[in-house]
């Protein structure tokens, strides 16, 4: 069974502060996804990541894959209220299942103003 | 901006009953999904399916539950006699690419929140 950690489980910060928020395994993927999910809702897609060492920025936000295929981080610089979510991960295993994506518990982040 | 749509959005049903989840994914979309999610639990995986024929399902997949593409257009889940613990938010997702493309970018749908009692 492939695992994808997510670390740290909560994060409440203020506005304007920086953070990163992680996403480990032991397995390597071939991909991985960042999804930000609100209460109630379906996850939305933010980024995919597939080359080893990867580095995508999206605004403020800053994601990156391990040199392994086995990590990610998702970086915000000054984060605001509305970056407020549940930050998931999501890999497909690499030499495994074409189709399925596995996903991390996610980390909840509040960020107060 | 094409999206997957759900209906509905929550289903109330007695155990025992028959369900269907509707979905309508990407127009262009080839790869469809279902996952589910019990409340404070992870994002499972249910089961994929391209060209009318499942092409992985997880252990979660047992014989209650099935899948169909009955038109050009929807995607549907159906539970035959729900239990208890199949009350949870079921999301379906379509992607353009699977296989073994790396940008296999799945994108999900507002969900539907089953709730059996």
């Amino acid at each position: 069974t492939q695992l994808l950690e997510q670390s740290p489980q909560f994060l409440s910060i203020q506005e304007g502060e920086n953070l990163t928020v992680y996403c480990n395994s032991s397995s390597v993927f071939s991909s991985l996804q960042w999804y930000r999910q609100e209460p109630g809702e379906g996850p939305v897609l933010l980024v995919t990541v597939v080359t080893g060492g990867e580095v995508k920025k999206l605004k403020r936000l800053t994601f990156q894959f391990g040199d392994a295929r086995k990590d990610s981080s998702l970086h915000i610089t000054a984060a605001q209220p509305g970056d407020t979510g549940l930050y998931l991960c999501a890999g497909r295993n690499s030499g495994g299942s074409n189709y399925k994506l596995t996903f991390g518990k996610g980390t909840l982040l509040t960020v107060n103003p | 901006e094409p999206e997957v749509t759900q209906t509905p959005s929550h289903q109330v049903t007695q155990m025992g009953q028959e369900v269907i989840l509707r979905c309508v994914p990407i127009s262009n979309h080839l790869y469809f999904y279902w996952y589910r999610q019990i409340l404070g639990q992870k994002v499972e995986f249910l089961v994929s399916f391209y060209n009318n024929e499942i092409s992985e399902k997880s252990e979660i997949f047992d014989d209650q539950f099935s899948v169909e593409r009955p038109d050009g257009s929807n995607f549907t889940l159906k539970i035959r006699s729900t239990k208890l613990e199949d009350s949870a938010m079921y999301f379906c997702a379509s992607s353009e690419a699977g296989g073994t493309t790396a940008y296999n970018e799945q994108f999900f749908g507002p969900g539907t929140r089953l709730t059996v009692l």
